[in-house]
């Protein structure tokens, strides 16, 4: 299996454009993470997935962020319109099962510099 | 509120040298705890993790990590350290998927 698959690998865009950022888990996995790593706050979790249903968003920082999984090979995590204190790294991470403390499996993330 | 600390930001050990990286934990109740690595530009693998019983828990490449309820800590040990064990080491604690907090990280470096 190729792993999680992040794309794109980085991204610098200006203030206030849109960024959207997709994520294909595992096959058979059946949950799906986002996460958001910076030097200031670590590593925390956006919003959590359980079979293509959004389960709780609420680390989702504000309006501006919405994710979506329209079926259980996609997700995307979209910032519009983005400002410089998005930059961070994206991580997508999936697990085979529903419960959180299965082993969840992390794609390479993307890297992203709003300007 | 759940934290996690290490207080070591960056260690560095020679090649086969033993290692051992500290975890120190506050939470309301019994946790879950993690150990992740994550490579420079990967995301971050599990190495480990705690839920109950044995209270030393063995997992991949070689690391194994102890509970130590007594001493809120939660850290992990290598005996013989190998180049490719360069990288940064999350420790995380967490009851539920959404009050799972990672720690700052630390950093090792391994000199030849």
């Amino acid at each position: 299996d190729a792993g999680v698959i992040q794309s794109p690998r980085h991204e610098v865009t200006e203030m206030g454009q849109e960024v959207t950022l997709r994520c294909k888990p595992i096959s058979g996995h059946n949950s799906l993470f986002w996460y958001r790593q910076t030097m200031m706050r670590g590593l925390e979790l956006l919003i959590y997935f359980n079979n293509n249903v959004p389960i709780d968003d609420s680390g989702m920082p504000e309006d501006r962020f919405s994710a979506k999984m329209p079926n259980a090979s996609f997700s995307t995590l979209k910032i519009q319109p983005s400002e410089p204190r998005d930059s961070a790294v994206y991580f997508c991470a999936s697990s085979f099962t529903g419960v959180w403390t299965d082993t969840q499996y992390f794609g390479p993330g993307t890297r992203l510099t709003v300007l | 509120a759940q934290s996690v600390t290490q207080p070591d930001i960056h260690i560095t050990v020679s090649e086969g040298a033993s290692l051992e990286l500290r975890c120190n934990y506050s939470y309301g109740a019994t946790p879950y705890l993690f150990w992740y690595v994550q490579s420079p530009g990967q995301g971050l693998q599990l190495l480990l993790k705690y839920f109950s019983g044995d209270t030393l828990v063995q997992g991949i490449k070689g690391f194994e990590a102890e509970f130590k309820r007594s001493q809120s800590s939660f850290n992990l040990r290598k005996p013989s350290v190998h180049w490719s064990d360069a990288a940064e080491y999350f420790c995380a604690v967490g009851g539920t998927y959404n009050d799972m907090r990672f720690g700052a990280g630390t950093r090792l470096t391994v000199k030849p």
